[in-house]
């Protein structure tokens, strides 16, 4: 099985600043990879998928880059609305993994 | 516009069983494969299961395997999960989500999902 670690576990940020989210894998991963947003009582939503490419109707301020077993997701500039938490997830074979989450709220 | 409506879920004594639905809208269902994800409280997404679009091929997690059964009825766009010998770990939220392929031959993510239907199992 594939873990998946993020960091940090949170983030204390303000509206406007740049946000670097880390997902590690412990083997190498394909091209296969996506981060998700969940907001409370809200289901994920899909944001990133095949490492970098957004999924439709998300903003350009989000990105996705990485290689290997390292990736990253990147908030250009932190909205109000983009308080939430944020999984990486993979699909290895027949199992799906995600991570444990990175937590971005107000400072 | 996709729509994904879970149901089924409800308190359920140890050992016990359920079964979950979820119907599905907006979009050709038996194209895609379907999938069920959960979430216990506090805690991030687990994937549960999966079904090919055809239903004719199904995987599962370790944790719900030889308990847990996916199935589908494309005449009425439902995706179901057949759930037994059911114990306090398996208390979460369950969601249905619709396959995505991205840029791959089969699908890897989770494009759409329902709003989530609680399991809770307790004595």
């Amino acid at each position: 099985e594939n873990v998946l670690t993020q960091s940090p576990a949170t983030l204390s940020l303000s509206p406007g600043e740049r946000v670097i989210l880390s997902c590690r894998a412990s083997q190498s991963v394909t091209s296969h990879l996506a981060w998700y947003q969940q907001k409370p009582g809200q289901p994920p939503r899909l944001l990133i998928y095949d490492v970098s490419s957004r999924a439709t109707g998300v903003p350009a301020r989000f990105s996705g880059s990485g290689s290997g077993t390292d990736f990253t997701l990147t908030i250009s500039s932190l909205e109000p609305e983009d308080f939430a938490v944020y999984y990486c997830q993979h699909r290895s074979r027949s199992l799906f993994t995600f991570g444990p989450g990175t937590k971005v709220d107000f400072k | 516009e996709v729509q994904l409506v879970d149901s089924g879920g409800g308190l359920v004594q140890p050992g016990g069983s359920l079964r979950l639905s979820c119907v599905a809208s907006g979009f050709t269902f038996a194209n895609y494969a379907m999938n069920w994800v959960r979430q216990a409280p506090g805690k991030g997404p687990e994937w549960v299961s999966i079904i090919s679009d055809s239903g004719d091929t199904t995987f599962y997690a370790d944790s719900v395997k030889g308990r847990f059964t996916i199935s589908r009825d494309q005449s009425k766009n439902t995706l179901f999960l057949q759930m037994k010998s059911l114990t306090a770990e398996d208390t979460a939220v369950y969601f249905c989500a619709k396959g995505f392929r991205g840029s791959g031959g089969y699908s890897a993510y989770f494009d759409n999902w329902g709003q989530g239907t609680l399991v809770t199992v307790s004595s």
